[in-house]
């Protein structure tokens, strides 16, 4: 399967610990993108990559949120000093840069965070 | 604010009949709309999309209509099948970010 991948599918942490989450996207996609999803809500955009260089990191929910692609591969979604409202399901997606399925982004099967 | 609203959060259709889930948008800059069914504790799997130039895309028993202006979507399911039961999300294009409605539970009876 070359679906998109993350790991841990589930994390369990203390009010202000560290967190990072690792996404792998489908081999051939070069756009990667990190989206928030609450109880009721729909996915949030958080960010996205083009190949390593992070095209757009405004709507990152606070400093304490960062993302890194440093080889244009896999990337990696860091939280430090979680807080109880970060409790949410984190998931990836991943897009090729060109054809017909540009606009669609696949996602992973997420990272459920539980901050207690 | 919302930029994409699913307005029926559930829906229940008997099984062999057409589901219609709805979807309005209010940014007129989207050019590319996408439905997604997602089970708990999984991702969104994507479905069907359509590009705003066309009115309609048909996929298998998925069909996806556009109404540029009204800006409306809807998904048809025909026939409906149990295992159509999941959440669906529509979700709109602005570049590289989706821009997702809240979702709409479907549940297909037998």
């Amino acid at each position: 399967d070359t679906g998109v991948s993350q790991d841990p599918r589930h994390k369990i942490t203390k009010r202000g610990q560290n967190v990072t989450f690792r996404c792998d996207p489908i081999s051939e996609h070069n756009r990667l993108y990190w989206y928030r999803q609450t109880l009721g809500q729909g996915p949030e955009f958080l960010t996205y990559f083009q190949n390593e260089a992070q095209l757009e990191k405004s709507r990152l929910l606070s400093d304490r949120f960062s993302a890194e692609r440093p080889k244009g591969s896999f990337s990696t979604l860091e939280i430090q000093r979680t807080e109880q409202g970060d409790s949410a399901m984190y998931l990836c997606a991943s897009s090729p840069t060109a054809g017909p399925l540009e606009k669609t982004q696949y996602f992973g099967p997420g990272t459920r965070l539980l901050v207690l | 604010d919302q930029q994409v609203k699913q307005n029926s959060p559930s829906l229940s259709v008997q099984e062999g009949r057409i589901s219609i889930l709805n979807c309005d948008y209010t940014n007129s800059m989207f050019d590319y709309f996408l439905w997604y069914k997602k089970y708990p504790a999984e991702g969104p799997t994507f479905l069907i999309s359509i590009s705003s130039i066309k009115d309609k895309n048909e996929d298998g028993r998925f069909t996806v209509f556009l109404n540029k202006s009204a800006k409306h979507l809807s998904l048809h399911i025909v026939p409906s099948q149990p295992g159509d039961s999941a959440v669906y999300f529509c979700a709109a294009n602005s570049g590289y970010a989706l821009n997702f409605g809240k979702g709409t539970s479907l549940l297909v009876t037998p």
